[in-house]
């Protein structure tokens, strides 16, 4: 089945405490892309990678740190949080070039909150 | 800074009647177009795309495309309970990065 995994679903941490979200899907997929989302602000998009070793910065990126070594995976690090990042994460993936007439695949969210 | 508007709602519709979500986008290099429903807590699902102007039917869906004054919207057909989520609007320009407004919560009053 064609999808996108994050893990965890859901995490509940502390401040400073290095943490990973995951990442991966089985579409070939080129493009990748980190989104959160808070009420009332809508997606945001915090980092996007449109192939192997290409990371560009979204709209929100400061905090985070993305990885893109392989095709299939890009895992979302917070090297130290903080409770402003408490928010629902999504991660996307899509086909890339010909990217304009591709829409993105969702994974199903990572409800991460910060103490 | 490329802005995708929509009213945040809630729009409310009874059981059976059309409902009219709108979107308007600031950047005219705009080329596709999508609408995403979600479900609260749940991820977004690709509902329609369209690139040219005029209308897209897809099942009860119809999606319209009015380029020249940069507005898109999509139409639910005889709207049912299940429909009742928050449909986001998403625009892209060539390879640049999917911008998405705030989304519009829909209730269908049964």
């Amino acid at each position: 089945e064609a999808q996108v995994t994050q893990n965890p679903r859901y995490l509940i941490t502390v401040t400073g405490k290095k943490l990973t979200v995951t990442c991966s899907q089985n579409m070939n997929h080129e493009y990748m892309s980190w989104y959160r989302q808070d009420p009332g602000l809508g997606l945001r998009q915090i980092y996007y990678s449109m192939n192997v070793e290409v990371t560009d910065k979204g709209d929100v990126p400061e905090g985070y740190k993305v990885s893109r070594k392989e095709k299939r995976n890009f895992p979302l690090i917070l090297e130290s949080p903080s409770p402003n990042q408490t928010s629902l994460y999504f991660c996307a993936s899509s086909f890339f070039p010909n990217y304009s007439n591709q829409p993105q695949h969702f994974g199903d969210g990572t409800r991460l909150s910060i103490l | 800074q490329k802005e995708v508007e929509q009213n945040s709602g809630p729009l409310s519709v009874p059981e059976g009647a059309i409902a009219s979500l709108n979107c308007t986008y600031s950047d005219r290099g705009s080329q596709s177009f999508f609408w995403y429903r979600q479900y609260s807590g749940k991820s977004p699902e690709l509902i329609m795309f369209i690139y040219s102007n005029g209308d897209k039917e897809d099942g009860r869906f119809t999606a319209q495309l009015n380029k020249a004054s940069q507005y898109v919207s999509l139409l639910i057909r005889d709207s049912q309970p299940s429909d009742s989520a928050t449909y986001l609007c998403a625009v892209k320009a060539g390879n640049t990065p999917l911008v998405f407004g705030k989304g519009t919560r829909l209730s269908v009053i049964a």
